[in-house]
């Protein structure tokens, strides 16, 4: 059973609502990630932190997505103007340390469908 | 996927089959994960291989990674239909947070 929270599980946005999604990492993880899995499976990355600092993200992101990762408080994901194309599962994921040698723990996704 | 790349995206199969997923990556890494994702579930890792070890197996799975082609293989033995997922091989590049999935390979096992 997953370790990572996710909420909600599904959301249903019209164009331009914002949308937003939380996680709650693994206890002890500070590396949090979010990706984007589209209905083809391909998966993109979005952001990720160490903490509460941004260690990488994608243009995408810095436009109409925001991200945080607040000390105490659960991580989250934000859309704020939704678009057709945003519609996907939004999966966050959390580790111990970096990606090359070290096991990410996915929550089950937040669904998100934007009509 | 840009950075690399699954050769067969689905399989169909009877139960008690074996069974071998093989992924090719285009970017230089010393360590190959798979994932496996069951429908509406998060992916979660079955096993990591790393370059000096070739071949690692976890039960009924066995990974493979050669980094002079770069690609890795990962094979189930007697398969079990709760082996139904969708399986993605994961790497990362040297120095980079981000870990880039393939584009899966979709495995039916039928009972």
């Amino acid at each position: 059973n997953s370790k990572v929270i996710q909420t909600p599980r599904y959301l249903v946005k019209g164009q331009g609502q914002k949308a937003k999604m939380r996680c709650i990492p693994e206890k002890g993880h500070p590396v949090v990630f979010w990706y984007q899995q589209n209905k083809n499976n391909e998966f993109k990355f979005l952001i990720n932190f160490q903490n509460q600092e941004v260690l990488q993200q994608i243009d995408m992101t810095e436009k109409r997505f925001s991200a945080e990762c607040p000390s105490n408080s659960p991580c989250s994901l934000e859309i704020q103007s939704s678009e057709a194309g945003d519609s996907a599962l939004y999966l966050c994921a959390s580790s111990l340390e970096g990606v090359s040698g070290n096991t990410l723990y996915f929550g089950e996704g937040s669904r998100l469908i934007v009509v | 996927s840009q950075w690399g790349e699954e050769n067969l995206q689905a399989l169909s199969i009877q139960e008690g089959e074996d069974v071998t997923m093989n992924c090719s990556y285009k970017t230089y890494t010393t360590v190959v994960q798979w994932y496996r994702q069951k429908s509406g579930k998060g992916p979660a890792q079955l096993i990591l291989i790393r370059s000096n070890e070739r071949e690692k197996r976890s039960g009924r799975l066995r990974a493979t990674l050669d980094t002079s082609s770069q690609s890795s293989s990962l094979s189930i033995t007697g398969t079990l239909a709760t082996d139904t997922a969708v399986y993605f091989c994961a790497w990362a590049s040297s120095g980079s947070w981000q870990l880039i999935f393939g584009s899966g390979t979709q495995l039916t096992v039928m009972p």
